[in-house]
């Protein structure tokens, strides 16, 4: 079935800097990959996603990339700030149903 | 308009004990999907529905595990003799349509003693 890895699993930077997390998916028909942000004790919200047809977007400070040869994604966050800290997961849709997430990533933001 | 609501927030229960989790969607969302996220996971599927239909219930890890969505909008899931490895968050999420955006509920914390 199909299957997302994400990396790494957690992030540090200092506010300001650039965070970058990788991730893969082995499903070719995958076509949909958002991107999901949350906080401790709330729940997921969708941050931003790209479909197959792009190759990348963007919103403000955060971009997302995918490269279907190789079925990686990644989610860019420029100019991060302390709020931005939290778990971000990426998921791949599979069969137009069920998203499939990664195991997340804990980015922590220190000013 | 009013997001994605579920209920009870938090449910403890004794081993072997039936429970049932509800979920609302957004008024208007046809897709209502159910996941479990243990501590440290990302979110597991575990069975989406399309309209008052199942359409994929591979993620159900057994059969004490079951859902329904009677109308077409609200949805029960249903777990039997639960185990103490059921304990979890139970989120569900609804999407205007199959491959649209998934918005989240704030989920139920099941907690099996």
């Amino acid at each position: 079935g199909e299957n997302v890895e994400q990396h790494p699993s957690t992030l540090s930077v200092q506010e300001g800097d650039s965070a970058v997390i990788k991730c893969t998916y082995s499903d070719s028909a995958s076509n949909y990959f958002p991107w999901y942000k949350q906080e401790l004790g709330k729940r997921p919200q969708l941050i931003i996603d790209i479909r197959s047809n792009v190759g990348e977007k963007k919103d403000q400070r955060i971009a997302v990339t995918l490269n279907k040869t190789a079925k990686h994604f990644s989610l860019h966050i420029t100019e991060t700030q302390p709020e931005d800290s939290a778990v971000y997961f990426c998921a791949a849709l599979i069969a137009g149903t069920a998203l499939i997430f990664g195991k997340g990533t804990t980015l922590s933001v220190s000013s | 308009g009013a997001g994605v609501s579920q209920t009870p927030s938090n449910k403890v229960t004794e081993k072997g004990k039936y429970v049932e989790l509800r979920c609302d969607p957004i008024s208007g969302h046809t897709a209502l999907y159910w996941y479990r996220q243990s501590l440290g996971q990302g979110p597991e599927f575990l069975i989406y529905f399309q309209g008052t239909g199942a359409a994929d219930d591979s993620g159900l890890p057994n059969d004490r595990f079951f859902a329904v969505r009677p109308e077409g909008s609200v949805s029960t899931l249903k777990i039997q003799r639960t185990e103490r490895g059921d304990s979890a968050v139970y989120l569900c999420a609804s999407s205007l349509a199959v491959l649209s955006e998934q918005y989240f509920g704030p989920g139920t914390r099941l907690t099996v003693t």
